[in-house]
This record gives structure tokens, sequence and C-alpha cells, in this order.
């Protein structure tokens, strides 16, 4: 049972460069997420997906595109890569079990990104 | 505005001293409650949830937070720290009727010998 994986785990690209990156979990979730950490501001959510073939903008969503390709796969897309993309990057998933109203999220191992 | 705030950005403890890490939450509902930890170079792990009844809970590596709501608080405790508890923590909160979780800036804690 691997949870959430994600690839690639480190990632260099020029400015202007772009690149897709790849999130699945294994556990049935309905609901994924992508954050993004950088130093001291916690994490901030990019996109999150509430189910299949649903997707909506988080707190941060400029110069992101998602796409939820299944209920297992939940990508994150970079079309022009920039300087102030540089950061960490997780994917989540969560799901809401019977007779719950919220069920924690459960991370992927993150991918280190840097944008020159 | 909702916001999430930890405001310490940095704890040194001796080993085998007690610990206790802050959280402040700013919602009009009873939020569901998280801390999660993460070690260097790693995803981030869930320590303990609250979502309602016994406002002490216990978690797992021998944590526990309480939860305070005159406090509006979510503090996280442990008792004896361990070399190994040397991570990032971070508190986070949900809302009924949203998905994402809201996120504190996260307390690194460094452990001395």
């Amino acid at each position: 049972n691997a949870g959430v994986t994600q690839t690639p785990k480190f990632q260099v690209l020029k400015t202007g460069q772009s690149m897709t990156l790849q999130c699945a979990q294994d556990m049935n979730h309905n609901s994924m997420y992508w954050y993004r950490q950088d130093p001291g501001m916690g994490l901030r959510l990019i996109y999150y997906s509430a189910s299949e073939g649903t997707t909506d903008k988080g707190e941060v969503p400029n110069g992101y595109n998602v796409s939820r390709l299944n209920k297992r796969e939940f990508s994150l897309r970079l079309e022009s890569a920039a300087p102030s993309q540089t950061s960490v990057y997780f994917c989540a998933s969560s799901s809401r079990g019977r007779g719950q109203k919220y069920t924690e999220a459960f991370f992927g191992q993150g991918t280190r990104l840097t944008v020159v | 505005a909702q916001s999430v705030t930890q405001p310490d950005i940095h704890i040194t403890v001796s080993e085998g001293a007690s610990l206790e890490l802050r959280c402040n939450y700013s919602y009009g509902a009873t939020p569901y409650l998280f801390w999660y930890v993460q070690s260097p170079g790693q995803g981030l792990q869930l320590l303990l949830k609250y979502f309602s009844g016994d406002t002490l809970v216990q978690g797992i590596k021998g944590f526990e937070a309480e939860f305070k709501r005159s406090q509006s608080s979510f503090n996280l405790r442990k008792p004896s720290v361990h070399w190994s508890d040397a991570a990032e923590y971070f508190c986070a909160v949900g809302i009924y009727g949203a998905n994402n979780l809201f996120f504190g800036t996260g307390t690194r804690l460094t452990v001395i010998p």
C-alpha cells in the first residue's frame, strides 16, 4: 500500500519551460490536492479536486493548471515556469468516511522544483 | 478571514524536557484540527486529530493536544522530548463543508543533547 506517490522527486527547469507533476493515490480517496510549501509560509493550496471530474482553485492558482485524470490521479502542470514557482510541491488526498464530516489528508513525499 | 497562527517559528529544547507548541485559529464555526510533523526532506505525517468529543486527544509518538474553544487554541504537547522529535510541526484546520485544510506557517523544533 503505497499511499500517495508523487513523481518526480526533484526537478530543475529553465524559465519558460513547461512540466507536469504527477500524483497518484491508492486509497480510493475522493478528494485530491496540490499544495506548495515555501519557507515561512507553511503550505498553501494551489488547486484541489473534491471528486473525480471536478477541480477548483485554491489560494495560489496563478501559473498552474490541473487535471483529475481519474479517481487515482491528479496532475499539476506549469505551462511556463517562473523563478517564483521554485518551491516544494505536495500532493495530498482525503476522503470523508461514513458518518464522518471530515477526514485527515495524506501527503506524498513532495517534489522539489527549482526554476532558474 | 480564516487564519491559523503558530506564533513560534523556532523552538529549542533539551532532550528529556517537556514541549508545548502553540496553535491558534480564527474561524466562525467549530473547526476540525490536526497536527502534522515533517522530517527533513519528507512529506507530512499526521500526529493527531480532533473532530469532536474529548478535547484532549492522544496521537502517535507520545504526543497529545488539547482543544480549548474559549481560547481558539489547539496546542501540542509532549512530556519528554526525544532527539528524533526534531522536525517541523504544522497545525492545520479543516472546516465543515470545505474540502481543503488551512495550514499554519510551522514551528521548527531543535532538540539538543
